[in-house]
């Protein structure tokens, strides 16, 4: 079946270590959206590529960047996490930037900080 | 800023009752979209309404549209144990254009008693 997969389900990290997410896709998509969600908030958006165009939200901070080195695969790397950078991390697709598409979203990363 | 906020943050009601959620937002949209969250997981897309749209429908979900008080509701019918997640509006925030970021609310938790 065609999906969304995000490697590890589970991550800890230390305060101030860095860490990568990662998300690969199967649908071929070529839209692909990193979501931030605290607990019992609304998702948030991080960025997204367009291919390999990178678009970054105004108010995503600086310590997170993210690399898609092809149309299936997207990372996201937190160069040095605080605590308050604990949360689920959501990879997302949709088949291409028109909003009247759906995206598809993998089932999350939860991120503890230590 | 948020552009969507759900109504009740909270709902829990018996198998085979119906459920209500609501929506509103506060500037134009092309479209709105319902998600659904099951705990510790990714969203799945329920369903889109376009903005020239006042209702729709899909099995048991029914979605109804009011533009002219920014404001959507979410009807499930026939609620099972299985319904239990959390729903999520969303709305695109670039109204006339062709982006597809989404801007979600901070869902309603539906609990569905057996």
């Amino acid at each position: 079946d065609a999906m969304v997969i995000q490697n590890p389900r589970y991550q800890v990290t230390q305060f101030g270590k860095p860490v990568t997410l990662s998300c690969s896709q199967t649908l071929n998509h070529n839209v692909m959206y990193w979501y931030q969600q605290k607990s019992s908030q609304a998702p948030k958006l991080l960025f997204h590529y367009y291919d390999k165009d990178f678009n970054n939200e105004a108010d995503t901070p600086d310590n997170f960047q993210s690399r898609r080195p092809n149309t299936s695969f997207c990372f996201l790397d937190i160069r040095s996490p605080g605590l308050g950078d604990a949360a689920m991390y959501l990879c997302a697709t949709s088949r291409d930037s028109n909003s009247y598409n759906e995206q598809f979203f993998g089932p999350g990363t939860r991120l503890t900080v230590l | 800023s948020q552009q969507g906020e759900e109504d009740p943050q909270a709902l829990s009601i018996q198998e085979g009752e119906n459920a209500t959620m609501n929506c509103s937002y506060k500037t134009s949209i092309n479209n709105l979209q319902w998600y659904r969250q099951n705990s510790g997981r990714g969203l799945v897309h329920l369903i889109l309404i376009r903005s020239n749209e006042r209702e729709k429908h899909s099995g048991r979900l029914r979605v109804t549209l009011d533009t002219s008080k920014k404001s959507s509701s979410l009807l499930i019918t026939a609620s099972r144990a299985a319904d239990t997640a959390s729903y999520f509006c969303a709305t695109d925030l670039y109204y006339g254009g062709s982006q597809g970021n989404l801007i979600f609310g901070k869902g309603t938790k539906l609990s569905v008693k057996p």
